[in-house]
């Protein structure tokens, strides 16, 4: 499984754009990129998933250069209830991915 | 979506005895995963959970610490022997389902122990 790399901690304010970035140089072809949200006192939830180039779904956009080494995971106009830890994780996700969290970034968001 | 109750949600426990945590899928799953999340940590898988074999322990833990029991497609249980003050943390049951092409992990609400 890749090993990733993300910022511990962020601090935003309320309407603007975050982006989270995540390294992973060790990447495997077959490994695919998902992001997972988790609020204090509940388990992590799902955001988005990608192998490469763009995906956005209605919470978030995902953004993997072509190069698969690293990924950004943008939050449009974030709200006080978007601060939480977002998690990025890589693997095969074919016949049972087992998914492994790395240290996660703890996003801040203030009025 | 699959929908993961836990038992219980929180418990405090007196060291050297044991707990046992159950989790419920409302679907039929091949692999229930559990976890261990310490307080301001990030989760550590401890084992997967396969219907009719016996549980994969990741590495550091071992079975005589934490039995699994897995009798069906949609239940497992976890249990937390002869536990320590270190033991106090949230444990949290996952299942994995493809959902609109991408492969989801879905968790339980956790449950919180304290070992005192």
């Amino acid at each position: 499984l890749a090993k990733t790399t993300q910022p511990i901690s962020m601090d935003s304010y309320e309407g603007q754009e975050v982006n989270i970035t995540c390294s992973h140089n060790n990447i495997a072809t077959n490994d695919y990129i998902t992001w997972y949200q988790q609020f204090p006192s509940q388990g992590p939830r799902f955001i988005i998933q990608g192998y490469k180039t763009k995906v956005t779904n209605e919470v978030a956009s995902l953004f993997i250069p072509a190069d698969r080494k690293s990924s950004t995971l943008s939050l449009p106009r974030v709200s006080l209830s978007d601060t939480a830890v977002y998690y990025c994780l890589v693997g095969d996700i074919t016949g049972g991915f087992k998914t492994i969290f790395g240290a996660g970034t703890r996003l801040f968001v203030k009025a | 979506s699959a929908v993961i109750s836990q038992k219980p949600s929180r418990d405090i426990c007196q060291r050297g005895t044991s707990l046992t945590i159950q989790c419920q899928v409302d679907s039929q799953v091949t692999m229930m995963f559990w976890y261990r999340q310490q307080p301001g940590q990030s989760l550590t898988l401890i084992a997967t959970a396969n219907q009719g074999s016996e549980a994969t322990y990741e590495s550091g833990f071992v079975i005589d610490k934490f039995p699994i029991s897995r009798p069906n497609l949609t239940f497992s249980t976890l249990t937390v022997s002869n536990m320590s003050p270190e033991d106090s943390s949230i444990y949290l049951c996952s299942v994995e389902e493809g959902m609109d092409r991408n492969t989801e992990a879905f968790f339980g609400q956790g449950t919180r122990l304290t070992v005192v």
